[in-house]
């Protein structure tokens, strides 16, 4: 249960696109279509943006996408806006029944 | 509206014990799996446990494992998170989270524990 590989941080300008990693192993990235990623702003309880890998959760903004390659998944924001401005942590399935936590990405909007 | 709200939390001794609570509203919560995820101070996310939605499957991390204990009342729409052998390690924010197809779609807005002599 060794927790995903997230860059510690990602920055971007107003309008841009930006993309955050998320490494594993063939135990769980590479194994399972149950990548999730959420965003959590200061303060505040974790969201739910994407699940299984690159559905949008209810409500999210089509700026969000995620994809998955082997064993990293990525999230893609495009068109960054102010509000994108948060922690973001990918998710995965890893077998057995348990979950495994990113260590999270602090993104900044210059 | 679709909630889930933490109450328990506190300040407790090393070595004692804290039940947690996750009050739920606005889904038929016995027909979900349930988690408990935490975040210690200014660090990430880490997934402690998720009980299936009938109560008979339980699983939990390695960092938890055979100190915490996740039961749910189907009846009261209420989850629980027993943590014995507390350490000041365990300090942290937990929250409860609604399982859907390996994501968790619903948080609650946590509840603080200080383990501290």
């Amino acid at each position: 249960q060794s927790a995903l590989t997230q860059p510690a941080a990602v920055s971007g300008s107003p309008g841009q696109s930006i993309t955050i990693s998320c490494t594993g192993t063939s135990s769980d990235v590479g194994s399972y279509n149950f990548v999730s990623w959420y965003q959590q702003h200061p303060g505040k309880a974790p969201k739910l943006i994407i699940y299984e890998g690159s559905k949008r959760s209810s409500g999210v903004s089509n700026r969000f996408s995620g994809s998955k390659s082997g064993n990293t998944a990525s999230l893609t924001i495009s068109g960054l806006q102010a509000e994108d401005e948060a922690d973001y942590y990918c998710c995965s399935y890893a077998g057995s029944s348990t979950l495994v936590f990113g260590g999270g990405t602090k993104m900044t909007v210059l | 509206q679709v909630q889930l709200v933490e109450a328990g939390g506190g300040v407790v001794q090393p070595g004692r014990s804290l039940r947690l609570s996750c009050a739920a509203s606005g889904f038929t919560f016995s027909t979900y799996g349930m988690h408990w995820v935490r975040q210690a101070p200014g660090k990430g996310l880490e997934w402690l446990a998720i009980i299936a939605y009938d109560g008979t499957k339980k699983y939990f991390a390695d960092s938890v494992k055979g100190r915490f204990t996740i039961s749910r009342d189907n009846s009261k729409n209420t989850l629980f998170l027993q943590m014995n052998s507390l350490r000041t390690e365990d300090t942290a924010v937990y929250y409860c989270a609604k399982g859907q197809q390996w994501g968790l779609d619903v948080w609650g807005q946590g509840t603080t524990v200080t383990v501290s002599s």
